[in-house]
This record gives C-alpha cells, sequence and structure tokens, in this order.
C-alpha cells in the first residue's frame, strides 16, 4: 500500500537533546512537508521541500533543522534551540506531475513529541 | 483573522444526529481539504475538493467557491466520529489549516 509512514507514534526526550523525527513516502511525491500542532491550535509550516537537496523555510523554522538527500524521506530534527519542542509534527507529501505542483497533499500519521 | 475560520469549535451530539461542521476561508484555493483527528493524534485524510460535492458513506462534503465556504456533514452520527475535524486550504502546494472542531457524539 502507498502513503506516509511516521515513526515513532509517541517520543520522550530530555530538554537539551537534539532528536530526528522520520517520514518516509512511498508515493513517488516530490514535495514534502513538516508541520507542528499544539493544543487548541491549527497546524503550522515548519518546513518544505519541493526537490531532492532542496529545501525552504516555513513560518516557525527556527529551532528546527532538515534534510532532504533521498526523494522517499524527509526527516525533521528538533535541536535544543527549540524553546517549545513539545507538539504533535505531522509530515505530508504532494506529487508533482508533469512539471506542475499539484495541491493534493497526503498526510502521514504524525508524532507526539514530549520533551521531559 | 485567520485566514481559515471554522465553526463552531466544540460541537456536542447525540448519537444518530445529523452534525454539519463549517468552514470559510478569506484566500484563493486550489483545493479544500477535510481531516479527521482522533485522541492520541493520528490524522486522517477525509476528503480533498475543489468544486461540488463529496461522499464517502456517512461523510458528505460540499464547497461554494464563489462564496469560499465549505460544509463537512455526518448523517446518522456515532460516538466513533468523536474527532477533531479539521479544514485546511491548499494553493501552490503549501496548506492553511483551520483551527479544527472538537466533535463528540454521546451514545
Amino acid at each position: 500500500d502507498g502513503g506516509i509512514t511516521q515513526s515513532p507514534k509517541y517520543l520522550f526526550r530530555k530538554e537539551g537533546q537534539n532528536v530526528t523525527l522520520s517520514c518516509e513516502q512511498n508515493l513517488n511525491h516530490d514535495a514534502m512537508y513538516w508541520y507542528r500542532q499544539d493544543p487548541g491550535q491549527g497546524l503550522r509550516l515548519i518546513y518544505y521541500s519541493q526537490i531532492v537537496n532542496d529545501f525552504q523555510k516555513g513560518d516557525i523554522a527556527e529551532g528546527y533543522s532538515v534534510s532532504r538527500e533521498k526523494k522517499e524521506s524527509f526527516p525533521l530534527t528538533v535541536t535544543s534551540a527549540q524553546k517549545n519542542p513539545t507538539a504533535f509534527y505531522l509530515c505530508a507529501s504532494s506529487p508533482w506531475t508533469s512539471g506542475k505542483r499539484t495541491d493534493t497533499q497526503y498526510f502521514g500519521p504524525g508524532t507526539r513529541l514530549t520533551v521531559l | 483573522k485567520n485566514e481559515v475560520e471554522q465553526s463552531p469549535q466544540n460541537l456536542t451530539a447525540q448519537e444518530g444526529e445529523f452534525i454539519t461542521i463549517n468552514c470559510s476561508y478569506s484566500v484563493g484555493i486550489s483545493a479544500l481539504h477535510w481531516l479527521q483527528q482522533h485522541p492520541g493524534g493520528g490524522i486522517v485524510s477525509l476528503f480533498m475538493l475543489s468544486s461540488g460535492k463529496k461522499k464517502h458513506g456517512r461523510l458528505i462534503a460540499t464547497i461554494n467557491i464563489q462564496e469560499k465556504h465549505s460544509s463537512l456533514h455526518i448523517t446518522a452520527s456515532h460516538p466513533r466520529d468523536s474527532a477533531v475535524y479539521i479544514c485546511a486550504v491548499s494553493n501552490a502546494g503549501k496548506s492553511t489549516f483551520g483551527d479544527g472542531t472538537t466533535l463528540t457524539v454521546k451514545p
């Protein structure tokens, strides 16, 4: 089955540690995205990547880093510089068909990160 | 003012009731998504709309592009429908999300 995998579903880390969240897709999508959700708030864009080896900052990129070495993978690192890292993190992807980016975003199940 | 506004913020219904959740947006879009988030956080994409109406089981989603408005309807609601329903609009490949509507269906 095609889809987006995020692991783990729940993640606990001590304050001051960097942590990397996994996002893998087998949909052959060019574009991938990371969003953050806080209780009672909507999802906000952290980073996105339109193509391998390229990525752009979203609305709240400070304290985060990403890489896009492979088309199917877009890991997000929450660094110790992120002041409030406890949140729900959602990965998404979308296709690029015939050179035109489409708007159909497919979402992963999410990872809930708790920093103690 | 948010670019995507959902109403109501919270909704409690009795099992079997017909439910409507509304979404209004103020930006140009190419598609609108309805997402369902269950307790524990997992998100499921319910619908992606660019015009008209879509139906899947007891769920119906409509969109009026001219009025910049979409509705999600649930017929014969059930306690397992209890979740947060999120409206998202996308344009040029990026999405903007509403704050969600928390639905509780009581038996």
